[in-house]
């Protein structure tokens, strides 16, 4: 089983419409999970971080449930620039450190 | 502006060549990664160092190694490259001791073998 799995996709909404991602993970002990943003032939940056109370960041909401392990990442009132790959992420202790691990991304495609 | 930096966008190689990655990073962070990522397999772990010539291995270390010899270049290496080895390849790096810390990638090298 991968450490981090989501819906590859590709989702393909209109316009205004709202989305949810969804990922789930395997290690109980992981310690902070996130959301990166791929756009075509570009390196990931950071989203937004998941907070276990869950948080908001303008049209994007994100939450965290420990007990499911499962994340999610709610888009609503989508944008043509909303196009891109998003990344699920979990860091876990790599034994000196914390590594990141990525699922391997789902791709949203809004269309006019 | 923090800046993380590949030494090529683009390489081509022979199959059987030692192929040298290097990457280098201005905001002073512990860790540096390598990652690889193919279409369907999103970005998986080479390799990992979280000091000066530490490293560790990740979940695919096979036919690679890596040196760190200063704290902003984190360097990989292809032993002897193999076409299974054509990927780009993204450098990143985070600090090592703060919670939920956001990791900065390079642009990656799109690495051919031929």
């Amino acid at each position: 089983r991968k450490e981090v799995e989501q819906d590859p996709g590709p989702f393909n909404v209109p316009e205004g419409a709202t989305v949810a991602f969804n990922c789930t993970y395997s290690n109980s002990a992981s310690q902070s999970f996130f959301w990166y943003r791929q756009d075509c032939r570009k390196e990931p940056k950071l989203l937004m971080s998941v907070y276990s109370s869950g948080n908001e960041d303008g049209r994007f909401t994100a939450q965290l449930n420990r007990a499911s392990q499962y994340i999610s990442l709610l888009i609503r009132d989508s944008k043509l620039s909303d196009s891109a790959t998003y990344l699920c992420v979990v860091n876990g202790w790599g034994g000196a450190t914390n590594k990141l691990i990525f699922g391997t991304g789902t791709l949203l495609a809004v269309q006019p | 502006d923090v800046k993380v930096t590949q030494s090529s966008r683009y390489l081509v190689k022979r199959t059987g060549e030692k192929v040298f990655l290097e990457c280098v990073q201005d905001m002073d962070h512990e860790n540096m990664f390598w990652y690889r990522q193919d279409p369907g397999l999103g970005l998986r772990l080479i390799y990992f160092s979280y000091d000066v010539k530490m490293k560790e291995k990740g979940d695919i270390p096979e036919g690679y190694s890596v040196s760190r010899e200063k704290k902003e270049r984190f360097s990989l290496i292809l032993e002897s490259a193999s076409t299974n080895q054509t990927s780009m390849y993204l450098c990143a790096s985070s600090f090592r001791w703060r919670e939920n810390t956001e990791a900065f990638f390079g642009q990656g090298t799109r690495l051919t073998v031929v």
